[in-house]
């Protein structure tokens, strides 16, 4: 399978705690994004990348929030201090030129 | 800038009907545009998407849109609604090498 590939599929945690999740590109695919959808609402822009350079984050990525692409492979998004309103899908999504492909989606819970 | 409109939250079809989901979007450079679906608790697929050439774009699953430039529009249709096509749809709109901007989607339903 060579789509995009997120890790863990579900993550349940308590109010405080941090998460991390990952995505695996594509690996031609130079680009990578993170978007955050929740319940009844389109995916929203949280941060790109190109190669391993973050070239634009949203103001939707509170300073709780930190995301990295090491080495312009994996990537790995970061929650610290979970809130109960982080709760929602994270989703990943690929692209070289024109082929935007998605992973599908880490969801958290937070309890 | 870019932003999509999806006019109607909810459609509803009977099995066998036309399928009509409307997207109309506003962008400041030349748009790509997509639909995607997605089914409860997935990750979204691909249906098809525009980017250059011709206007009419036909997809998987039987579906196809038209961008009409001068309507700002990219519509989804299927002549003929499955029960497996009930899901949520998102029309998105990017320009080359930008992020997507998605609309608040649109929930399929199909009735027997």
């Amino acid at each position: 399978d060579t789509g995009v590939s997120q890790n863990p599929r579900h993550k349940i945690t308590k109010r405080g705690q941090n998460v991390t999740f990952r995505c695996d590109p594509i690996s031609e695919h130079n680009r990578l994004y993170w978007y955050r959808q929740t319940l009844g609402q389109g995916p929203e822009f949280l941060t790109y990348f190109q190669n391993e350079a973050q070239l634009e984050k949203s103001r939707l990525l509170s300073d709780r929030f930190s995301a990295e692409r090491p080495k312009g492979s994996f990537s790995t998004l970061e929650i610290q201090r979970t809130e109960q309103g982080d709760s929602a899908m994270y989703l990943c999504a690929s692209s070289q030129r024109n082929g935007y492909t998605f992973g599908s989606g880490t969801r958290l819970t937070v309890v | 800038a870019q932003s999509v409109t999806q006019l109607g939250s909810h459609v509803s079809v009977s099995e066998g009907a036309l399928v009509l989901l409307r997207c109309n979007y506003s962008s400041s450079v030349p748009p790509y545009l997509f639909w995607y679906v997605q089914y409860p608790n997935q990750g979204l697929q691909l249906l098809l998407k525009y980017t250059t050439g011709a206007t009419l774009v036909k997809g998987i699953n039987g579906f196809e849109a038209e961008f009409k430039k001068s309507e700002t529009s990219f519509h989804l249709t299927k002549p003929s609604a499955h029960m497996s096509d009930a899901a949520e749809y998102f029309c998105a709109v990017a320009g080359y090498g930008q992020n997507f901007v998605f609309g608040p989607g649109t929930r399929l339903s199909v009735l027997p």
